[in-house]
């Protein structure tokens, strides 16, 4: 597609569910990465991937949160026993390579945990 | 670690006004700076960047010049319009791959 895709754009799930967020990102961009923004906060890192590999997982809160690449073009990041403090907008960019500083963001998934 | 302050909004203005959102940062050796923008319903998209201390970036009338001496780079525009209501992010790279963010900063522009 044109520009960075994900999905679903709203997910509503009760607390101790798993879910999985999907990212699709710009076709032939070797570089992506996962941010969170919670009301009032910034934009918080989660993890970066270099094709399938992630040389950053720095940002990812807790065992809860994992996140894979494959294929060097679909993401997945997963929270696993979702808590409400999890409930946040949940934005994939991508960028052309390692370098690149121009990133292109999604729409982003908003999630909220009852 | 590396970090970027922004003022706190809402910033409301009325049309032709002049913006100033400052931004400070810290970081270990010569980041990259950004300010990146995002419109009611849309991702975020850069706005204009800065690579080296003296650095003008320059997109749709905003400015923001890289200030190594006081850490800033602080974004203006000297007549806004209600199109540029928006959420302002300041950002860095620095020694690593990922771009720190601000917390935001929301512009509302009136007629």
């Amino acid at each position: 597609g044109a520009g960075v895709s994900q999905s679903p754009s709203n997910k509503v799930t009760e607390k101790g569910k798993d879910v999985e967020l999907r990212c699709d990102p710009i076709s032939g961009h070797t570089a992506l990465y996962w941010y969170r923004q919670s009301l009032g906060q910034g934009l918080e890192f989660l993890i970066y991937f270099q094709g399938n590999s992630a040389p950053d997982k720095s940002g990812l809160p807790s065992d809860r949160f994992s996140a894979e690449r494959t294929g060097g073009s679909v993401s997945t990041l997963t929270i696993q026993r979702t808590q409400q403090e999890d409930s946040a907008v949940y934005l994939c960019a991508s960028s052309l390579g390692q370098w690149d500083e121009k990133l292109f963001f999604g729409s982003g998934t908003q999630l909220s945990v009852l | 670690g590396d970090s970027v302050t922004q003022m706190e909004g809402p910033v409301t203005l009325s049309e032709e006004a002049c913006l100033t959102i400052n931004c400070t940062y810290t970081a270990t050796g010569y980041p990259s700076l950004f300010w990146y923008v995002q419109y009611p319903g849309e991702g975020l998209q850069l706005l204009l960047k800065a690579t080296k201390a003296d650095d003008k970036g320059s997109n749709k009338g905003f400015e923001a010049t890289y200030r190594k001496e006081t850490t800033s780079f602080h974004l203006e525009k000297g007549s806004v319009q209600v199109s540029d209501s928006a959420v302002y992010f300041c950002a860095l790279r620095g020694s690593g791959d990922k771009l720190t963010f601000g917390t935001g900063t929301r512009l509302a522009v009136r007629p």
